[in-house]
């Protein structure tokens, strides 16, 4: 049973504009959100969080936006730029947990 | 500046080898983790600690072992290994507060042949 699920492999968008990726959890239990971004043959690194007890994050060009009742967060990056092209992944956590719990990934491509 | 380290980059075995994964931390955080990443399986977790010398079953512990003698070292060992643990191997720690985000080392790729 897969709990933290990114449901688009790959994310194509135009630099400048918009790019949005989707998570999607089933876990109730969960109450603290995570993204990170990871390029190749390096390590994720952390780029913005959310707890259960907000709607919405922002830093930046990044915004996460949390809808608890579809159980579902999205990170927005406005505007996007080729340097933004990684994996994105999300990950959740609940209290005294101890641990998260990481989606599949999704791979953004921004083009000049 | 917060650092993680994986003592190698790459590591080629032979099936049945013995491998130990280094892992170092210099942030004095509690907890330390061994993820497996794959491609379209995301990351997955193998053990974590939560201090020395204890240690928890991820989702994916089989056929492999960790040992945490001193709270910033956590090393990941594959007593024999076979081809479908062939894969990057991440480390990563945190402080011990619910949902404080993880630091992860920059990964060793394991081919196991």
């Amino acid at each position: 049973d897969q709990q933290v699920k990114q449901n688009s492999p790959s994310l194509s968008v135009q630099e400048g504009r918009i790019s949005i990726l989707n998570c999607d959890y089933t876990n109730s239990m969960f109450d603290y959100f995570l993204w990170y971004k990871k390029y190749p043959a390096e390590g994720p690194t952390f780029l913005i969080s959310i707890s259960s007890i907000k709607d919405k994050n922002e830093d930046g060009r990044f915004t996460v936006f949390l809808n608890k009742s579809a159980k579902h967060l999205s990170l927005h990056i406005v505007p996007s730029q080729p340097g933004d092209s990684a994996v994105y992944f999300c990950a959740a956590t609940h209290t005294n947990a101890g641990k998260s719990t990481f989606g599949d990934g999704t791979t953004l491509t921004v083009k000049p | 500046d917060v650092k993680v380290t994986q003592s190698s980059r790459y590591l080629v075995k032979r099936t049945g080898e013995k491998v130990f994964l280094e892992c170092v931390q210099d942030m004095d955080h509690e907890n330390m983790f061994w993820y497996r990443q794959d491609p379209g399986l995301g990351l997955r977790l193998i053990y974590f600690s939560y201090d020395v010398k204890m240690k928890e079953k991820g989702d994916i512990p089989e056929g492999y072992s960790v040992s945490r003698e001193k709270k910033e070292r956590f090393s990941l060992i594959l007593e024999s290994t076979s081809t479908n643990q062939t894969s990057m191997y991440l480390c990563a720690s945190s402080l011990w507060q619910n949902g404080e985000k993880l630091f992860f080392g920059s990964g060793t790729q394991l081919s196991v042949l």
